[in-house]
């Protein structure tokens, strides 16, 4: 079955300095990949959706400075987190949909990156 | 405002009873009404809707959608320990396909 492999799992990193985090979709192609972001005790909030070969498109309140994403390929998303700062601290989680597939066709969701700034 | 709630946020059962988890919305251009259950990571797909009436089903689950009413229902019957998970309901809406909304989810927990 299609797989989204997120790496890293978990990342600890001090103020200030920016962590970046990869999606891939291992056995399919992704035009389109989409991020959430999500707080303990709270749902996934829809960050971004990340469109191979252009620009991603963000939600409304989320910088677009703050969070890059790059979707280089048709199997690759990354989400760099700028001068990170503790409230950054939540667990990333990335999702996509095979390009050639049916309407039909649900979501498949990466592992999750768990991110503590410190 | 699109809304997606869920409710309850949380349920404390015991080992084959059966629950009923609910899951309201009020969204522009819906697409499809999705269930996935999260227990330590990623979610888990368990049920795509896109008609309304039509129940789906696996195995001890089951999911229904009133597109009028504008909610769904997941039951899970003959509960088991290892169902205790957050139950997210998501809608896909506009005019991107996968561009999900969540509902805060249910937190199920099981007793032996």
């Amino acid at each position: 079955g299609a797989v989204v492999s997120q790496h890293p799992s978990w990342v600890i990193c001090k103020s200030g300095t920016s962590v970046k985090i990869e999606c891939r979709s291992l056995d399919f192609q992704a035009t389109t990949m989409f991020w959430y972001r999500q707080f303990p005790k709270q749902s996934l909030m829809l960050m971004a959706t990340s469109n191979e070969g252009s620009k991603a498109t963000y939600e409304q309140g989320v910088e677009k400075d703050k969070f890059l994403i790059n979707h280089a390929s048709l199997t690759l998303s990354t989400l760099t987190v700028t001068s990170a700062h503790p409230e950054d601290s939540s667990f990333y989680i990335c999702s996509a949909r095979p390009t050639l597939s049916s309407y039909n066709s649900p979501l498949h969701f990466g592992n999750g990156t768990r991110l503590t700034v410190t | 405002e699109d809304k997606v709630v869920q409710s309850p946020l949380s349920l404390v059962v015991h080992e084959g009873d059966t629950v009923t988890l609910n899951c309201s919305y009020e969204v522009t251009n819906f697409r499809s009404l999705l269930w996935y259950k999260q227990e330590k990571k990623a979610p888990t797909f368990l049920f795509m809707l896109t008609s309304s009436g039509i129940e789906k089903k696996s195995g001890r689950l089951s999911s229904i959608l009133d597109k009028k009413e504008l909610f769904s229902i997941l039951n899970i019957t003959a509960t088991q320990t290892g169902d205790s998970a957050v139950y997210l309901c998501a809608v896909d809406r506009g005019s991107t396909l996968g561009r999900l909304y969540f509902g805060r989810g249910t937190q199920l927990t099981v007793w032996p």
